[in-house]
């Protein structure tokens, strides 16, 4: 079966870093993307990663390793807006979108 | 620019009732997905449609039909509503199903079936 692994939850203070990781098994690999979701509203796009390495964007940078079936999200200079769920989304042989369950970030002041 | 619209934002809804759920895009995208997201799940795909014209299974189609008639437009049916379909369900698009390009979300309509 196809199984995307994120932790549950996480807490992190205010202007820190933080590291989220995703491990998966999927049948077929096509692309890895991290998405954003506040409480109550839609996912939106934080990242894509289809080959090994890391892809930087901001504060926010992700990383990709094939042979691992692994990645993560670093988040750093942490502000309590980044309080959100943090989705771990792989493409398949299928080209179909496979979803973890979140993580979800706590920021503390 | 809209975006993705859906309608209605939130409905209750008895048991074996049929509904229809609105999805539109204005991005002129090519693919078009259907998910539902329950607590403690990952979003899971319902329906897809890569073009127009066309539709596909995701992983979980029981109990739901689409159509994709044009461009804009994916709505997506209840014949039956049971109580287990009780979800909060978002509509997304893509330029495309490959490559670089991401799925963007519409607000997602909270559905309870009683």
């Amino acid at each position: 079966g196809q199984n995307i692994d994120q932790p549950t939850e996480m807490t992190a203070t205010e202007g820190a870093i933080v590291q989220i990781n995703c491990t998966y098994q999927t049948s077929g690999f096509n692309g890895l993307f991290w998405y954003q979701q506040h409480a109550g509203e839609a996912p939106t796009f934080l990242s894509y990663n289809v080959l090994d390495g890391l892809e930087e964007k901001g504060r926010f940078s992700s990383f990709l390793s094939r042979s691992k079936g692994y990645s993560y999200l670093l988040l750093k200079e942490l502000q309590m807006k980044d309080s959100a769920s943090y989705l771990c989304a792989v493409r398949d042989s299928n080209y179909q979108l496979i979803w973890g369950a979140g993580t979800k970030l706590i920021i503390k002041p | 620019i809209a975006g993705i619209t859906q309608a209605p934002t939130s409905q209750i809804l008895a048991a074996g009732r049929r509904m229809t759920l609105r999805c539109t895009q204005d991005m002129r995208h090519n693919a078009m997905y259907w998910y539902r997201q329950d607590l403690g799940l990952g979003l899971r795909l319902i329906h897809y449609s890569n073009t127009a014209g066309t539709t596909g299974k995701g992983e979980v189609p029981d109990g739901y039909s689409v159509s994709r008639a044009n461009t804009d437009d994916f709505p997506l049916t209840l014949a039956s509503a049971v109580p287990s379909q009780t979800s909060v369900y978002f509509c997304a698009s893509s330029d495309s199903p490959e490559g670089v390009y991401e799925q963007f979300f519409g607000p997602g309509t909270r559905l309870t079936v009683l």
